[in-house]
């Protein structure tokens, strides 16, 4: 079992939806951040986060602590929101990310 | 340029081949990451640096050897390798071990 955990794996939306994305882990950690990667590969951070809610755009990032789990909205999602969305945890102590497997963004226009 | 650079953007090789894979970033940086990134794997760290001093060697072969020759640039030279290499290999940045990684468009290299 990985240390975190993405679900769902693959998701497939209309545009305008709104999407969640779960991410799960079990170890302690300092910061999580989640991380948007294009087909091109390239990585673009979204967000760090340590406690509570933020925002950008039509982008939000929670995380529980307590319950060790993070979740990624994308409110009126739009084809170009496609793309693979990844949850890392930066571990207490370390500089180390641990990363999750990804989920797979489509959404169709 | 700005942010972190990588270079040749593809790459395809034979096992008996030698090349190097480049990156660069321009945003002041003094950590610099190495990271491989297989189909349906999460990425793997695979070396770090931290003002030119490599600070993590995470059981990687031989047949990959990092340089990193001042803080702004840092290579991945490749040789021997094998089939299963196959990957996208990912640089990345932070202005310090902990912070926030900026990372570079990636080399996806094929191994013949």
């Amino acid at each position: 079992k990985n240390e975190v955990e993405q679900s769902p794996q693959n998701l497939t939306a209309q545009e305008g939806e709104f999407i969640t994305i779960n991410c799960s882990y079990s170890v302690g950690i300092s910061a999580l951040h989640w991380l948007q990667q294009h087909p091109g590969g390239g990585i673009v951070s979204l967000f760090m986060l340590s406690s509570g809610k933020k925002k950008h755009g039509r982008l939000i990032a929670t995380i529980n602590i307590q319950e060790k789990h993070s979740s990624l909205h994308i409110t009126a999602s739009h084809p170009r929101d496609s793309a693979v969305y990844i949850c890392a945890v930066s571990t207490s102590g370390t500089y180390k990310y641990i990363f999750g497997t990804g989920t797979r963004l489509k959404v169709l226009a | 340029e700005t942010g972190v650079t990588q270079t040749p953007r593809h790459l395809v090789m034979g096992m008996t081949n030698k090349k190097s894979l480049k990156c660069e970033q321009h945003l002041g940086h003094n950590a610099m990451y190495w990271y491989k990134q297989s189909a349906k794997k999460p990425l793997e760290l695979m070396f770090v640096y931290s003002l030119e001093e490599r600070v993590e060697n995470n059981s990687v072969p031989s047949r990959f050897s990092p340089e990193c020759p001042n803080s702004s640039h840092l290579f991945l030279h490749l040789h021997t390798l094998q089939p299963e290499d196959s990957a996208l290999y990912l640089c990345a940045s932070s202005q310090s071990m902990g912070l926030v990684q900026f990372f570079g468009p990636g080399t996806r290299l094929t191994v013949l």
